[in-house]
Order: C-alpha cells, then structure tokens, then sequence
C-alpha cells in the first residue's frame, strides 16, 4: 500500500493476556517510531528502530513490552500479560531516513487497544 | 525534563484570524529539526511543517509558517486566516541526533487543542 498500514485497528483483551500489534512502514521507509497515545493526550514515545535495529528503547514502560522489526520492513509490538492501563490507541509511524532532513513521519491509522 | 512544551493546552480563534500555536524545546544540539503535526478528531496524524535547525529563513507552507526563534529555542506555529476545519490537536515535534549520531529521536509535545469559533 501506499501509506503506513496497523493492524488490526481495533483489539479487545482480557487483562492478562498477550497482544501483537503489527506496522507495516511505507516502503523503502528506513526509520520506524512506535507511539502511545491515552484518550486526549499527547504521543508518548515507546521505541525507534533505524533498519531492523532499536538504537532507542527509552520509552517502553515495561519489560511487558517488546518491539521486533524484520527485513527492516514490518515491526511487531508485543504487550505481555495486558493491564487495563495498556489501553490506548498505539500509533506507529515511518520515515524516508533517520537523518535530520525534512524526512517527515508518516503515520498509521493506530491500533485501538482496549484491555478489560 | 520536557523536550518539548507546548504551554496551551486549549486555543479559541475566530474564524478568518490568525492564530499562534507556542511551542518551545530543549537541546543541547546545534543540528536538529522541528515539526508541526495536526490531529482531527478522526484521529490521523497530518504532517504540516518542517523547519531545520540551520535554515536562516521561518519555514511556509500555504497558511502555515513557523515562527523560528533559535536563540529562544521556540518554534510557535502561526495560521493565518483560520477555517472551521483547522479545528484539531496540533502537535510540534523534535527530531535530534543521540548516541553518537546513531539515534535520531522524534519527540512530541503533549499539544495544543484549537477551536476555530464560526
């Protein structure tokens, strides 16, 4: 597709179990962010990946959270044992390079996570 | 410490006036770029200005320019002529260089909510 693709746009668990979030970037797109966003407030940073590496990690809350990038393609967000704090709609975005350039982020629709 | 501030958690304008977005940041780099994103409630990310750290001149697209104030570290959004559809989250965002150049960060403030009254 054209633009950056989550799936799946909406995800119900119970608290407790596991969820896979999955991004797949714009292609040719090297630098890939993942991004929470609680109802009505900012982005929270989780993780960067620069190619399939992760240089910046600082974000994610929790050893619950893990994020994986193959191929230096599609990434995959992982919330272990979901609390109903993990609600929230999880933001994924891409861009051309990491560089300073006026590379732009290009967003995701977002995966709306609701945890009961 | 905040990388970015955004100080107005809510904006009201007329509609056809201008209004100014504030945005101020923190760095210790001298290269870095600024970023202005809007959100509608339908909840898209909409990118609407870069301006880089080196450019002499305030950054313009259409009805948006950047206010560009370096030795202030500030980066206010200014929109000219607001319409009913500007009404939207917007956010200012910076990108800077970490760890040896490897890390190049893309840090959000916490927005600013406008309201363009008819």
């Amino acid at each position: 597709g054209a633009g950056v693709s989550q799936s799946p746009s909406n995800k119900v668990t119970e608290k407790g179990k596991d969820v896979e979030l999955r991004c797949d970037p714009i292609s040719g797109h090297t630098a890939l962010y993942w991004y929470r966003q609680s109802l009505g407030q900012g982005l929270e940073f989780l993780i960067y990946f620069q190619g399939n590496s992760a240089p910046d990690k600082s974000g994610l809350p929790s050893d619950r959270f893990s994020a994986e990038r193959t191929g230096g393609s599609v990434s995959t967000l992982t919330i272990q044992r979901t609390q109903q704090e993990d609600s929230a709609v999880y933001l994924c975005a891409s861009s051309l390079g990491g560089g300073l350039g006026s590379t732009e982020a290009f967003f995701g629709q977002g995966t709306r996570l609701t945890v009961v | 410490a905040q990388k970015i501030t955004q100080t107005q958690p809510g904006m009201f304008v007329q509609e056809k006036e201008a209004v100014t977005l504030d945005c101020t940041y923190d760095t210790s780099d001298q290269s870095y770029g600024l970023f202005w994103y809007k959100q509608p409630s339908s909840g898209e990310m909409i990118f609407l200005i870069y301006q880089g750290s080196y450019d002499e001149q305030n950054a313009t697209e259409g009805r948006y320019s950047l206010n560009f104030q370096k030795a202030r570290k500030s980066a206010n959004l200014v929109i000219s002529a607001s319409q009913l559809g500007d009404s939207a989250m917007y956010f200012c965002a910076m990108r800077e260089v970490n760890s040896g150049g490897s890390n190049y960060k893309l840090t959000f403030g916490k927005g600013t909510l406008l309201t363009v009254n008819p």
